[in-house]
């Protein structure tokens, strides 16, 4: 059974671009949330969907955006990129959502802003 | 909004027994006791979760006393492959969680030969 996979894996851009990530989650999964996390402020919490429907969100300005497909894929979409958004950007994925319980997460998406 | 504290790191050998303890004094009727593993460059992993008393599973045990106000994850007999960061999460596992799911620092263990 295939795990979540994000792409791409590493990623360099420049300060004012935008960006944009991909998560496909395991199999049979309707629930794909995302997680930026830093040195400074650890793991947080961005959003989650769940059937192609945003239903939950973190305290992040409205520059992160994402979206799901119908076949549950998701992408997170980071405009107007500042250099404090440097991290890792993880997706997990899960059944049927319910925070990060039992849900399985990617290897990441390490962004870097320069 | 639960949060937690949890030591900043600790040091283990081989073969010891690892207790590692999260205070979560505000936590909530419907929140759970989640802890998460994570190696260098991968995402966290699940590894136990609890609401109250005991619960264990094949990697890890986890303790809740009946005030709930704190959890202590144990590892049993520790290889240096369990050298890593450990998360403790509360929060209501139901569909609604939002902002309510967060992640500390956590606590960084590392076994020693």
């Amino acid at each position: 059974k295939a795990g979540v996979t994000q792409t791409p894996r590493y990623l360099i851009k420049t300060r004012g671009q935008q960006v944009t990530l991909s998560c496909s989650p395991i199999s049979g999964h309707r629930s794909v949330s995302w997680y930026q996390q830093t040195p400074g402020q650890g793991l947080q919490f961005l959003f989650e969907y769940f059937s192609e429907t945003q239903r939950n969100k973190g305290n992040f300005p409205g520059r992160f955006s994402g979206r799901q497909f119908s076949n549950s894929r998701s992408e997170m979409n980071v405009s107007t990129l500042e250099l404090g958004d440097s991290a890792l950007y993880l997706c997990a994925s899960s059944w049927s959502g319910g925070g990060p319980t039992e849900a399985f997460f990617g290897q990441g998406t390490r962004l870097t802003v320069v | 909004l639960a949060k937690t504290t949890q030591p900043i790191s600790m040091d283990s050998y081989e073969g010891q027994e690892v207790n590692i303890t999260c205070s979560h004094n505000n936590i909530a009727t419907n929140d759970y006791i989640t802890w998460y593993q994570q190696f260098p460059s991968q995402g966290p992993r699940f590894i136990i979760q609890g609401y109250k008393t005991k619960v264990t599973n094949e990697v890890a045990s986890l303790f809740i006393p009946a005030d709930r106000k704190s959890s202590t994850l144990s590892l049993p007999r520790v290889s240096l492959s369990d050298t890593a960061v450990y998360y403790c999460l509360v929060g209501d596992i139901g569909d609604n969680y939002g902002q309510n799911f967060v992640f500390g620092p956590g606590t960084r263990l590392s076994v020693l030969p």
